[in-house]
């Protein structure tokens, strides 16, 4: 079964920051990589997934995430965050031979100081 | 794009009751449907995964006579937690996936509070 581990509990950090989260994972065959955000008190958001191809995926509000294979990573970037960022972003694996079932992470919380 | 509906989004119940939880995709055809459960500031925790048509396949510590689940058909699953008490108490999130996709779509997730 895969396995998933994010690095930073919590981070905080100024507006207008870079922010960047480590993902790694641990599976051994071919696997589908996701982020999501969950803002407080609110349900999960897909921010963005890689399944194949360029291992540089951009997603929604201004996040990319980089694949490196050969690291088992995944790492979530923002070049500037702003405020409105603050909220807990999980990292999350499927693969198709254990039938897509999501692994997330323990998740890590941003608190982006105005 | 895919939408999946989760019904209520929040429910109080008094403990020893039944409370059913749905789980609707909207614009596609389910073929799995995965129950999720989240303790505050935790991550997701998957419950059980259930495919139409057949009985649902519990993960390990999940008591399968207190989390029913039905997926009769292919845009809806159920969730019944029985006999409720209060450590059931916590946010449930379903998701679906079509066959043939690696990716699975979210509900907005349930606020169960057992009194």
């Amino acid at each position: 079964a895969q396995s998933v581990s994010q690095h930073n509990h919590h981070v905080i950090l100024s507006e207008a920051a870079s922010l960047e989260l480590g993902c790694n994972y641990s599976y051994g065959g071919t696997v589908n990589l996701f982020w999501y955000v969950q803002y407080p008190g609110q349900h999960l958001q897909l921010l963005l997934k890689y399944f194949s191809g360029d291992p540089l995926v951009k997603g929604i509000k201004g996040f990319e995430a980089e694949f490196i294979k050969s690291k088992f990573s995944f790492n979530l970037r923002k070049p500037s965050v702003q405020w409105s960022d603050t909220a807990e972003y999980f990292c999350a694996v499927n693969a198709r031979s254990n039938d897509y079932k999501l692994s997330f992470g323990a998740g890590t919380t941003v608190t982006v100081r105005a | 794009g895919a939408v999946v509906s989760q019904h209520p989004s929040r429910v109080i119940c008094k403990s020893g009751t039944s409370v059913k939880i749905e789980c609707r995709s909207l614009d596609f055809q389910a073929t799995t449907m995965f129950w999720y459960r989240q303790f505050p500031k935790q991550s997701l925790m998957l419950m059980a995964t259930s495919n139409e048509g057949s009985k649902a396949t519990y993960e390990q510590g999940v008591e399968k006579d207190k989390f029913l689940i039905n997926h009769a058909s292919l845009t809806l699953s159920t969730l019944t937690v029985t006999s409720a008490h209060p450590e059931d108490s916590s946010f449930y999130i379903c998701s679906a996936r079509h066959r043939g996709l690696p990716e699975a779509f979210f509900g907005q997730g349930t606020r169960l509070t057992v009194v």
